[in-house]
């Protein structure tokens, strides 16, 4: 079956450090990735998108990879700040899809400790 | 202020009664999506539109929804005699291309007494 996974156990660090998050997926073919960020009683902001094949993709203090062997992205926050403390998505494009109707992660919370 | 405007931004009804919410998008797009998120999962799809046209509609859509997007603009969503399990955040989002990001509204939030 087709699935989507991200840690449901929350993540929780120190100001400073970096917080990687991880986003599996099984029996999809992916366009590209997308991540969001989602504050309580809003919706998702949209904050990086990667494509096939693309490896690496950067904006100010967040990266993102996206390994199509492992299926596999990882999404990196540095210099991580109380502000920073969300619900983080990942959602995914099937190569498939023309609408382009995204499928989400369950998404990982992110506490960062001051 | 041109990002995704939802109303209303809570609704609280009684089960058996008739819901609907309202999206306007940004309005450059001429793509629209609705989603549904419930506590601690992602959000999921419902239905899109292009332009004016629902080209796509999830299983999760039961005959007691109804999505319209008269003349490309805003859009409305509508449940006929609401159940508990209906009580849910509805999202909209709007994009101008499939390989663009999607830019989400604040949603509905739907509680069934």
């Amino acid at each position: 079956s087709q699935k989507i996974e991200q840690n449901s156990e929350a993540l929780n660090i120190q100001e400073g450090k970096t917080a990687t998050l991880t986003c599996n997926y099984t029996n999809y073919s992916p366009a590209y990735l997308q991540w969001y960020r989602q504050d309580p009683g809003r919706g998702p902001v949209f904050l990086l998108l990667i494509r096939e094949n693309e490896k690496e993709k950067r904006k100010e203090r967040l990266k993102v990879t996206f390994d199509t062997t492992l299926k596999q992205s990882l999404f990196h926050i540095t210099a991580s700040q109380p502000a920073d403390s969300a619900t983080y998505l990942c959602a995914l494009l099937h190569g498939s899809s023309n609408t382009g109707k995204l499928i989400f992660g369950q998404g990982t919370t992110l506490q960062v400790k001051p | 202020d041109t990002g995704v405007s939802q109303n209303p931004r809570h609704k609280i009804t009684k089960r058996g009664q008739n819901v609907t919410f309202r999206c306007d998008p940004i309005s450059e797009h001429n793509r629209l999506y609705w989603y549904r998120q419930t506590l601690g999962q992602g959000p999921e799809f419902l239905t899109y539109f292009q332009n004016e046209a629902q080209l796509e509609k999830s299983r999760l859509l039961s005959d007691r929804f109804s999505a319209e997007r008269p003349k490309g603009s805003f859009s409305t969503l509508e449940i006929q005699r609401t159940e508990q399990g209906d009580s849910a955040m509805y999202l909209c989002a709007s994009s101008l291309e499939v390989a663009q990001p999607q830019h989400f509204g604040d949603g509905t939030r739907l509680s069934i007494l």
